[in-house]
């Protein structure tokens, strides 16, 4: 299995700041990574696939980066919406997920 | 639009086998990948495995000596069986559909309790 992992595990933050969450991948899963945001009480919701290609819903301040191992989603102009918990996720092999990076109002 | 619904029982015991239903509306079951994906209680998401609708499938080798996922297409509905279940089953399970751009739609989940 492809292991990832995020950090930072849990980030506080102000309306409109940047955030920036990491995911690494165990080895090279080209750019088969997939981002997803968790509200509580509800199914996660896909905002970025393929490292960096954004769903046509999801905002344009959500950006996706990286490729091989190391990829990052950055949030620009934090808002209020989107205090949650954020998951990379790879599609290169059987699926997994990272553990989770929970974005909280500082 | 896809839309996904979880059914099934709230609570199983333990060491008897945990049954569930995805049912599919608003497009085809046709060509796709439908997934199980668990949360327990506080915790992140785990794969169980997925099906494809012409009846290949994949499991989580954490699960896979326990799981089957079934497709009944006529029905456009998805089963999981997970046998031999323990408290550490308990979570909110959902059905995906699923491809290599990820799991792009989701039902809402169902909470199951492992308990006796």
């Amino acid at each position: 299995d492809i292991q990832m992992t995020q950090s930072p595990s849990s980030l506080s933050a102000s309306i409109g700041d940047r955030v920036t969450i990491t995911c690494r991948a165990s080895r090279s899963v080209s750019n088969y990574l997939n981002w997803y945001q968790q509200k509580p009480g509800k199914p996660p919701k896909l905002l970025i696939y393929a490292a960096s290609a954004l769903r046509s819903e999801v905002p344009s301040r959500f950006v996706g980066s990286g490729s091989g191992t190391d990829f990052t989603l950055t949030i620009s102009g934090l808002q209020p919406d989107d205090f949650a918990i954020y998951y990379c996720q790879q599609s290169y092999s059987s699926p997994t997920f990272g553990q989770g990076t929970k974005v909280e109002i500082k | 639009q896809v839309q996904l619904q979880e059914s099934g029982p709230g609570q199983v015991k333990p060491s008897e086998t945990l049954s569930l239903t995805c049912t599919v509306s608003g497009d085809s079951i046709s060509g796709f990948y439908w997934s199980w994906i668990r949360q327990p209680p506080g915790k992140g998401l785990e794969w169980i495995g997925y099906i494809h609708s012409r009846g290949t499938t994949r499991y989580n080798p954490s699960v896979e000596s326990r799981v089957t996922i079934l497709l009944d297409t006529s029905k456009k509905q998805i089963s999981l069986k997970l046998a031999s279940v323990t408290a550490a089953d308990t979570a909110v399970y959902y059905c995906a559909k699923y491809d290599n751009s990820g799991f792009d739609y989701w039902g809402q989940g169902t909470h199951v309790t492992v308990s006796s």
